[in-house]
């Protein structure tokens, strides 16, 4: 079974800070992972999505992610926070690519002017 | 891509009643699947959709109380019958395709 880990349910950073989500997952297989971003009172939308190709991906809004199997983690990184990022992100495993997809909590970012 | 409609938005239901949601997908999928965001909380899948056969429920979830209907390849409802507060939350429908999920914007239900 897959599983996904986001340590910090709650991160706050200054503008122009680093971003830095933190995401482990568990999978019994080579796994699909991605990063969902979901902004008050709105759906989700993929940020980027590792899908056994290049280990650093980039995504939208200057947001990338690096898988590291050694480590078993697809952590979420920005290198300047914008006001705009403040949003709930969630990370996200499957099997393979269109298959259902198993979430982590959360992590709600407050960006701090 | 896909570009998902899911009615009704949000609505307000008295317990012991049953409201349907519907997904409309602007082509066709195999797969559909119906998430529960319960507030403050994370996606969780209800359950899998396929044309023509039963659909496939997670655990915890039965088809009593959220029954399914996939009548062709772009379309599907989600029943959640006999509320109560604990429903309360929003529900999303999603497909996948060439490795990505796409989801609606949701229906976000209150029970009272």
């Amino acid at each position: 079974a897959q599983s996904v880990t986001q340590l910090g349910s709650h991160v706050s950073v200054s503008e122009g800070a680093l971003v830095l989500l933190r995401c482990n997952y568990s999978s019994s297989v080579p796994p699909y992972l991605f990063w969902y971003v979901q902004y008050p009172n709105q759906g989700l939308q993929l940020l980027l999505k590792y899908t056994s190709a290049a280990t650093l991906v980039k995504g939208i809004n200057g947001f990338e992610a690096e898988f590291k199997k050694s480590e078993t983690s697809f952590h979420l990184t920005k290198p300047s926070a914008h006001m705009s990022d403040a949003a709930e992100y969630f990370c996200a495993v499957a099997r393979f690519g269109n298959e259902k997809l198993t979430f982590g909590t959360g992590t709600r970012l407050t960006i701090i002017p | 891509s896909a570009v998902i409609s899911q009615k009704p938005s949000r609505d307000i239901c008295q317990r012991g009643t049953s409201l349907t949601i519907q997904c409309q997908v602007d082509s066709q999928v195999t797969m559909m699947f119906w998430y529960r965001q319960q507030p403050g909380q994370s996606l969780t899948l209800i359950a899998t959709a396929n044309q023509g056969s039963e659909a496939t429920y997670e655990s915890g979830f039965v088809i009593d109380k959220f029954p399914i209907s996939r009548p062709n390849l772009t379309f599907s409802t989600l029943t959640v019958s006999n509320m109560s507060p604990e429903d309360s939350s929003i529900y999303l429908c999603s497909v996948s395709r060439a490795t990505e999920a796409f989801f609606g914007q949701g229906t976000r239900l209150t029970v009272v």
